[in-house]
């Protein structure tokens, strides 16, 4: 079962602007983690937010977490044709023994 | 620095044979996990493995098996496939295991299609 839930399912903008995407999930977490996937190819590691850290940034990449809603948001500025990819985050629950469980992701299209 | 090798990358079986998949991870991660990729339920955990050990298993039946090797490769099996078992099938090495704060490195998987 799913333990996260992106939100949108799909999100299409033009180059050169932001997008947002947002990850719910169910229960208490060590740490939650975003990733990229590339149209049917591996899982890329993009970062990754500890369950005491409100806000953490990379390159052009800006994640923030909220424990109190169980939720995250990925924020992705100027985009790029090639940040067109689908992307997940990722938890690994407090009592999910140490596993990661991936949400249902976003499909991101970005247009010249 | 080598990444995560699957092999192989395309397999395709008729129902009823079994399968095995393979996984090379980075050298010095311990941790191997496998997933399951499909459209319709996404992604969902199969097993973690840590030092040789199960450690976690995902919601699947019997017929998927695994195991680690003392180099931390590791392989899985599916044995009596079902065409509900066409997947990509996804291989994820880390330094450690997930709660300790170790993101995981993927390889490209290995895509299985029953006929």
């Amino acid at each position: 079962s799913q333990q996260g839930e992106e939100d949108p399912q799909a999100l299409s903008i033009q180059e050169g602007e932001n997008a947002t995407m947002n990850c719910s999930y169910k229960t208490s977490i060590n740490n939650l983690q975003w990733y990229r996937q590339n149209s049917g190819r591996g899982l890329v590691h993009l970062i990754l937010i500890r369950s005491n850290e409100r806000e953490k940034h990379s390159g052009r990449l800006r994640v923030t977490l909220d424990t109190s809603k169980k939720s995250s948001s990925l924020l992705i500025t100027a985009s790029r044709a090639a940040d067109t990819a689908s992307y997940f985050c990722a938890t690994d629950g407090t009592g999910g023994g140490n596993k990661l469980t991936f949400g249902t992701g976003t499909q991101l299209k970005v247009e010249l | 620095k080598a990444g995560v090798t699957q092999t192989p990358r395309y397999l395709i079986k008729t129902r009823g044979q079994q399968v095995t998949l393979s996984c090379s991870p980075i050298s010095g991660h311990r941790s191997v996990s496998w997933y399951q990729q499909t459209p319709g339920q996404g992604l969902q955990f199969l097993f973690e493995y840590f030092s040789e050990t199960q450690r976690n298993k995902g919601n699947f039946p019997g017929r998927f098996s695994g195991r680690q090797f003392s180099n931390s490769r590791s392989e899985m099996n599916v044995s009596t496939l079902e065409l509900g078992d066409s997947a990509l099938y996804l291989c994820a090495s880390s330094l450690g295991r997930a709660g300790g704060g170790y993101g995981y490195t993927f390889g490209s998987g290995t895509r299985l299609t029953v006929v």
